[in-house]
């Protein structure tokens, strides 16, 4: 059971560059989410999804986009990429059918833009 | 919006010593609230959960409660560790779906 795994680790961009963050589950979550981590400021969710095929906006959206296309995948997008989306990004899952279900989180990949 | 207040940002005490962080919000209607653990590098791990209905969660050495009516929860640990030395996020979840608005974090560093 490897819980939740994040692609890559570690990735170098130029502004202006595009990339995508990939998260897989395996424990049959249905909900999932991303944030991003930076100095002083906790974490701020980005996007989440619900289900399959559904995703929503969260407190930071603006420069990303995001799929769901298979249950246990989640992927974020950085279409064209800018220093402020320097950060460390998490990808988390969970149940959320009931208040005492947690998040389960990735390693988080670490991103700089240059 | 939702505001969620971590105090203070770092500590640093000895080990073995009792000691408590604390988390403050400002809405009181709250679905659950959750006390995660981040080692330098890594993911979060998830430590307690309370939902709306408790008013604390034990588990080994760590205890957290929960007051909605002043906003406020903390998470005491008994007999500190050096391997308890972590940043401690307080993390509030508003709504079913579990979306969590974070607090910024305790930094702990237990000197033996």
């Amino acid at each position: 059971n490897a819980g939740v795994t994040q692609t890559p680790k570690f990735r170098v961009l130029k502004t202006g560059q595009s990339m995508t963050l990939l998260c897989a589950q395996d424990m049959n979550h249905e909900y999932m989410y991303w944030y991003r981590q930076d100095p002083g400021m906790g974490l701020r969710l980005i996007h989440y999804s619900v289900g399959e095929g559904t995703t929503a906006k969260g407190e930071v959206p603006d420069g990303y986009n995001v799929s769901r296309l298979k249950k246990q995948n989640f992927l974020l997008g950085l279409e064209s990429a800018a220093p402020s989306q320097t950060s460390v990004y998490f990808c988390a899952s969970s149940y959320g059918r009931t208040d005492q279900e947690t998040q389960y989180f990735g390693p988080g990949t670490r991103l700089l833009v240059l | 919006k939702q505001e969620v207040t971590q105090i203070p940002a770092a500590l640093s005490v000895p080990e073995g010593e009792n000691l408590v962080l604390n988390c403050s919000f400002t809405d009181s209607a709250i679905y659950n609230l959750q006390w995660f653990r981040q080692d330098p590098g890594k993911g979060l791990t998830s430590l307690l959960l309370i939902q709306s209905s408790q008013r604390e969660q034990t588990s080994g050495r760590l205890n957290a409660s929960l007051d909605k009516s002043s906003g406020r929860s903390t998470l005491y640990i008994a007999a500190s560790q050096p391997g308890d030395s972590a940043t401690y996020l307080c993390a509030v979840a508003y709504n079913a779906g579990n979306m969590l608005t974070f607090g910024g974090g305790t930094r702990l560093m237990v000197k033996p």
